[in-house]
């Protein structure tokens, strides 16, 4: 069964750094992009970014590009969306999802349940 | 960038009724298109692929349709537990985008 599982919620303040993690089981997990999507609180779905596990090749959307870092540990079936520096405007929910077979261009067939994160001070 | 307007933003409709959500593009797609369905709290499923393919496991009330630039996802005859929020998505090109969303709820 194909399982993606995030880590759980966080609180943190302005300027703090972060990093959540998305675990891939049940299938290669180097053989299929993984993407990321924010949803701020009672808003619509934001696509931020992707990677392809087995080279870690990575594509940002322009709104994300400098403000995260998307990275995946081929070797634990993990990838990763990081902040150096938080801010409130990073109030959201995130999501992982795998994309589906057909490569980078495939819809999202499994989705993460989600992590919450909180910024606040 | 793609741009996508998707339509209706609030849909009021009773069990079952026949409900459709447009999603049209700012340019063309081919068939690049999914639709998502989203319940308060939970992730987003994929309902349908390839601007026409049902996902495995999803009942065969809901339909997609169209390419190029103008799509459109149809509930047959809707059931309780199809009041949610309805995403388009594309992945013709980068960025990815969505649709702003439709909430489908209980006239």
């Amino acid at each position: 069964e194909v399982q993606l599982v995030q880590s759980g919620a966080e609180v943190k303040k302005p300027g703090e750094s972060l990093k959540i993690s998305c675990k891939g089981s049940g299938y290669s997990f180097t053989s299929y992009w993984i993407g990321w999507v924010r949803q701020m609180p009672g808003k619509g779905l934001e696509w931020m970014g992707i990677i392809y596990p087995g080279d870690s090749d990575t594509r940002y959307s322009p709104s994300f590009q400098g403000q995260v870092t998307i990275s995946a540990d081929k070797s634990i079936s993990t990838a990763y969306l990081q902040w150096s520096s938080l801010k409130a405007s990073d109030t959201a929910m995130y999501y992982c999802a795998r994309l589906g077979s057909g490569g980078i261009a495939a819809a999202g067939d499994y989705w993460g349940q989600g992590t919450l994160v909180t910024v606040s001070s | 960038v793609i741009w996508m307007t998707q339509s209706p933003s609030l849909l009021s409709a009773s069990t079952g009724d026949r409900v459709t959500i447009s999603c049209r593009m700012s340019q063309g797609i081919s068939s690049y298109l999914a639709w998502y369905q989203q319940k308060p709290g939970k992730a987003p499923e994929l309902l349908i692929y390839a601007a026409s393919t049902l996902q495995s496991g999803v009942p065969s009330r809901f339909s997609g349709s169209g390419s190029g630039t103008d799509f459109t996802l149809t509930i047959s005859c809707l059931q309780s537990e199809d009041f949610a929020t309805y995403y388009c998505q594309q992945y013709y090109s980068f960025p990815r985008t969505f649709g702003q969303g439709t909430k489908v709820e209980i006239k």
